[in-house]
């Protein structure tokens, strides 16, 4: 059984620019979700897919978005970076199903400079 | 509104002494909750869960929690400390009728040979 794969590890951008961060979702999995994990801190829920529909959002801009493939692969989008955004972002897939726990990938670790 | 507190930052404890972390939850509706373990530069682990049942749940690695309805409160427990629990710990809850999670803040377990 694969487990949740994130890419890549680490990244440094600049103010302004425009990333893409990708997640694999595990075997079997229909649904993914995104995190924000500022330095010091627990995870904050940025949003979820299920079957490549946008099904809940936490408190981030529209500058966050996101999209997953019929293979429930998915991508998180991240527009005019700011200082801010530097975190580790964690992708997370589960069964559906409120009751089931989320699989989590070890992040990418998102520098900005 | 839903939130998680992790009253403590860090939990210290003795190798081969009972461990507590505390968690407090408040969620609309029935909760479900969780018990994550994070490793330096690495995702989430699932340890456990609640959704029904016994308020006393069994996890992972000889891990438990109970669930306090009147309290609101998640306590993750272990009887014998092991040093390699050291580790970060956050617990999670999630609304029946919400698609999303919310963690706390984390606690940060050392466990002293």
């Amino acid at each position: 059984e694969t487990g949740v794969t994130q890419s890549p590890t680490h990244l440094i951008k600049t103010r302004g620019q425009q990333v893409t961060l990708r997640c694999s979702s595990q075997s079997g999995h229909n649904t993914v979700s995104w995190y924000q994990q500022a330095l010091g801190q627990g995870p904050q829920f940025i949003f979820q897919y299920y079957r490549e529909e946008e099904n809940g959002r936490g408190n981030f801009p529209p500058r966050f978005s996101g999209l997953q493939f019929p293979n429930y692969s998915s991508e998180l989008n991240v527009n005019a970076l700011e200082l801010d955004d530097s975190a580790l972002y964690l992708c997370a897939s589960s069964l559906d199903g409120v009751n089931q726990p989320q699989h989590f990938g070890d992040g990418t670790r998102l520098s900005i400079l | 509104a839903q939130s998680v507190a992790q009253p403590e930052d860090q939990v210290n404890v003795a190798e081969g002494n009972p461990l507590t972390v505390k968690c407090t939850y408040s969620v609309s509706g029935n909760p479900y909750l969780f018990w994550y373990v994070q490793y330096p530069n690495r995702g989430l682990q699932f340890l456990l869960k609640y959704i029904t049942g016994d308020n006393l749940v069994k996890g992972s690695y000889g891990f438990e929690a109970e669930f306090n309805k009147s309290q609101t409160s998640f306590h993750l427990k272990k009887p014998s400390a092991l040093v390699s629990d050291s580790a970060l710990y956050f617990c999670a809850v999630r609304a029946y009728n919400f698609n999303k999670f919310y963690f706390g803040s984390g606690t940060k377990l050392n466990v002293k040979p």
